[in-house]
């Protein structure tokens, strides 16, 4: 069974502050590995997609990282505004194309 | 916007009956997903097809089947329904190993 593990499950940060969260996958089978952001009553939005181990991706004040070799990937996210509310999802791509998400961090924002 | 159309967006049945979701992909995708939210779990990966044939299959229950067509329409079948099928179905497109884009999902409802 294919695991792809986020933690934390839910984080409050006050604005401004930084933040980081963290996406566990296997290192086996590897294609890709996906950030989406989801916002309450609309539907996830890709933010990266990572193939290469090393890989780094900028948007703005949000951040990814990528370690295949010992199978995880962390989120930044800088100076965090209230917008940044949001779950943060995370998803493995297999050599099999076959997407497989983690549960997600919950990230809010204290003004 | 992104592309992905769902229909119908909310749908109330009884226990028992049958559905169907449909599912039209962003202009060139080829690849079709089909997900599962429901309480407290994460998207759970159903199935995928690509220009028509299935691809990768998930944790789909023997009560629900799904299929594209040629036109790349997809249609997911939903049957025997239970109270904990209950849940936001997504489709997403992509194409092949890709960044998936998500539609705004169907809301079922079993009562």
């Amino acid at each position: 069974i294919l695991n792809v593990e986020q933690s934390p499950q839910s984080l409050h940060v006050q604005e401004g502050d930084s933040t980081n969260f963290t996406c566990s996958f296997p290192s086996s089978n590897f294609y890709a590995l996906h950030w989406y952001r989801w916002e309450t009553a609309k539907s996830p939005e890709a933010l990266f997609v990572m193939t290469l181990n090393g890989d780094e991706k900028k948007k703005g004040r949000i951040s990814a990282t990528l370690n295949t070799k010992e199978g995880y990937s962390y989120l930044y996210i800088k100076g965090s505004q209230p917008e940044d509310s949001a779950t943060y999802l995370c998803a493995f791509q297999g050599r099999d194309d076959k997407i497989i998400f983690g549960k997600g961090t919950r990230l809010h924002i204290l003004p | 916007d992104s592309g992905v159309t769902q229909t119908p967006k909310h749908l109330i049945t009884a226990t028992g009956q049958r559905v169907t979701l449909r599912c039209s992909p962003r202009s060139g995708d080829l690849s079709v997903y089909w997900y599962q939210q429901s309480l407290d779990q994460g998207l759970q990966f159903l199935i995928q097809y690509y220009n028509g044939e299935e691809r990768a299959k998930g944790n789909i229950l023997e009560r629900f089947s799904a299929q594209q067509f040629p036109d790349l329409h997809s249609e997911l079948n939903l049957s025997s329904l239970e109270l904990g099928d209950s849940a936001l179905y997504f489709c997403a497109s992509s194409v092949l190993f890709g960044t998936i884009y998500f539609g705004e999902g169907s809301w079922l409802t079993v009562v």
